[in-house]
């Protein structure tokens, strides 16, 4: 079954530099979604992409934060310059297609990359 | 704002006990609500989902029916097992746009034989 994958599993940063979560979506999705979880918080939202443009993006996506689709398989999250409040679980999903009027998205998850700022 | 409001965990079951896991919203218009499951060391996966009042989500032997008059959306099981161990997120979603996913903070469950 396909399945959206992310690398690396845990990533350890200093402050200040720069890093980069890979995330490979399920093939046929047109429709890309980063998120995250600080620990012990709610999940949220990050940022939508499609056809190769951010679609919706959140307050916390602000300029130290971009993403890229650099080419037909990878979705990528950089932080430029990492912050201690940057440490969360960071999980990309894809979609096939966005939702109509009545119906829903069905988004597929990655298992995360734990992102520890030290 | 939008928002959902989970139980607070962990919730710590025998096997075969009956479970609820509580969820609440406050959105401005009719959401889909949802609720995603992560086992171990996986991703979020879709459990059930509702996408409209009274609508009942089901799967797995979990059921969830959309109330729009209390603004609830709780995960019921009749009879869990050691397997259903994991951590239960219930989230809403609005149709349009891109569809981003409003998550609660989720609500771990352990189950013990």
């Amino acid at each position: 079954e396909p399945e959206v994958t992310q690398t690396p599993s845990h990533q350890v940063t200093q402050m200040g530099q720069e890093v980069i979560l890979r995330c490979v979506p399920i093939s046929n999705h047109l429709y890309f979604y980063w998120y995250r979880q600080i620990l012990g918080q709610k999940v949220e939202f990050l940022v939508s992409f499609y056809n190769n443009e951010i679609s919706e993006k959140s307050e916390i996506f602000d300029d130290q934060f971009s993403v890229e689709r650099p080419d037909g398989s990878n979705f990528t999250l950089k932080i430029r310059s990492t912050k201690l409040e940057d440490s969360a679980m960071y999980f990309c999903a894809s979609s096939e297609r966005t939702s109509g009027r009545l119906s829903y998205n069905e988004q597929f998850f990655g298992p995360g990359t734990r992102l520890t700022v030290l | 704002g939008n928002s959902v409001t989970q139980m607070e965990g962990p919730v710590t079951l025998s096997e075969e006990a009956f479970l609820t896991i509580n969820c609440t919203y406050t959105a401005t218009g009719y959401p889909s609500l949802f609720w995603y499951v992560q086992y171990p060391g996986e991703g979020l996966q879709l459990l059930l989902k509702a996408t409209k009042a009274d609508d009942k989500g089901s799967n797995k032997g979990f059921e969830a029916t959309y109330r729009k008059e209390t603004t609830s959306f709780h995960l019921e099981k009749g009879s869990v097992q050691v397997s259903d161990s994991a951590v239960y997120f219930c989230a809403l979603q609005f149709s349009g746009g891109y569809n981003k996913l409003i998550f609660g903070a989720g609500t771990r469950l352990a189950v013990h034989p």
